[in-house]
Formats: C-alpha cells, sequence, structure tokens
C-alpha cells in the first residue's frame, strides 16, 4: 500500500543527544515536510522541502535540521541546541504544490520523542 | 500571514445527533481549506477540501463543510454523528499564493459523541 513510514514511533533521549527520525514515503510526491504537535497547540511547521536535495525553514526550525538526498526520504534530526525537544513529530507529504495546486497532506503515523 | 480559529476547544454531541465543528480563517487572497481527523496517539486523516466552486463540500465518512467566504467560515458538518467519529479535528488553510503551499492548522477541536 502506498503511504508514509515513520519511524520509531517512540523514542527516548537524554539530554544533550541528537536523534534521527526517519520518514519514507512511498507516494511518488515532491513535498515532503517535517511538523511538531504539542497539546493544545495544532501542528507547527518544521523544515519542508519541495524538492531533492533543497529544504526551507519552516516557523521553528531552530534546534532541528533535516536533508532530502532522495525524493522518498526526508529525515529529522533533533540535536542537543533543541530546548524542549518532547513532543509528538509528524511527517507529512503531497503533491507538487507549484503554480498553486492544492494537494491535501498525506501523514504518517508520528513519532513520540521523550527527553529523559 | 495566514490563520486559523477553531474557537471550540471541546463539542459534545449525542449519537444521531448533526454535530458542527466550527473554523474561521484569514489568508491574502483565495484560500485552500482543509479539514483533517486524528485518533489518538495516529496520524492526521484528510476529510475534505475546499479549492473553487461549490460552497458545500462533501467528504470521506459522511462529513461535509460549508464555505462561506464574507464570514471567511469553513464549518464542519455531520448529519448524524457516530460514536466512532469521537476524535481530534483540525482546519487548515491555505493560500494560493503561499510560498511552497505551507498550510497553517488550527488548534483542533475535540469532538465526543456519546451513545
Amino acid at each position: 500500500d502506498g503511504g508514509i513510514t515513520q519511524s520509531p514511533k517512540y523514542l527516548f533521549r537524554k539530554e544533550g543527544q541528537n536523534v534521527t527520525l526517519s520518514c519514507e514515503q512511498n507516494l511518488n510526491h515532491d513535498a515532503m515536510y517535517w511538523y511538531r504537535q504539542d497539546p493544545g497547540q495544532g501542528l507547527r511547521l518544521i523544515y519542508y522541502s519541495q524538492i531533492v536535495n533543497d529544504f526551507q525553514k519552516g516557523d521553528i526550525a531552530e534546534g532541528y535540521s533535516v536533508s532530502r538526498e532522495k525524493k522518498e526520504s526526508f529525515p529529522l534530526t533533533v540535536t542537543s541546541a533543541q530546548k524542549n525537544p518532547t513532543a509528538f513529530y509528524l511527517c507529512a507529504s503531497s503533491i507538487t504544490v507549484t503554480g498553486g495546486a492544492a494537494g491535501e497532506l498525506f501523514f504518517g503515523e508520528g513519532s513520540r520523542l521523550t527527553v529523559l | 500571514a495566514q490563520s486559523v480559529a477553531q474557537p471550540e476547544d471541546q463539542v459534545n454531541v449525542a449519537e444521531g445527533n448533526p454535530l458542527t465543528v466550527k473554523c474561521t480563517y484569514s489568508v491574502s487572497g483565495n484560500p485552500y481549506l482543509f479539514w483533517y481527523v486524528q485518533y489518538p496517539n495516529r496520524g492526521l486523516q484528510f476529510l475534505l477540501k475546499y479549492i473553487t466552486g461549490d460552497n458545500l463540500v462533501k467528504g470521506s465518512y459522511g462529513f461535509e463543510a460549508e464555505f462561506n467566504k464574507s464570514q471567511t467560515s469553513f464549518h464542519l458538518k455531520k448529519p448524524s454523528a457516530l460514536v466512532s467519529d469521537s476524535a481530534l479535528y483540525f482546519c487548515a488553510v491555505r493560500g494560493y499564493n503561499t510560498n511552497a503551499g505551507k498550510s497553517t492548522f488550527g488548534d483542533g477541536t475535540t469532538l465526543t459523541v456519546k451513545p
């Protein structure tokens, strides 16, 4: 089945450690996104990518990094510089949005990161 | 800047009754509007979208939404609620001219349908 796979589903990290969350899609979508979800705050955009080897910062990019070496993959690294990393992280993809296309987002099942 | 407001944190309805989850938006130019649903510890699922045309949009699981340009609203509705509709609902907006199609989400509304 086509979809988005995120791993791991649960992750625990000690303070000062970097962690990488995986996101893979087989929908042949050009655009991919990372969102952070905190209780009562909705979704906030961390990074997004419209095409391979290109990505842009979202609204809360500080303390995070990404790469887009393949169309199918968009991993997110939560660095030690992120002051409050405990959250639910959601990866999404959509058809290309250039030219005003209104593709809806397809989401993975999420990764819950807890800092101990 | 674009924004979404979901004025109700919680909506409670009895099974079989109609339900409405409210959403208002602000965006430059014409909007693309979306509704998503999220079950506990899961990702979001797309329900329906408005792009252009008919103001009443029908989506998955019997849900529909009405676009009202003068009131800048996009309320989600269902004629007869089911217990299984209980979940967290998000409204999202994107402008035609928004760079790279960035969507802005509301804070979500928890819908509880009681038997």
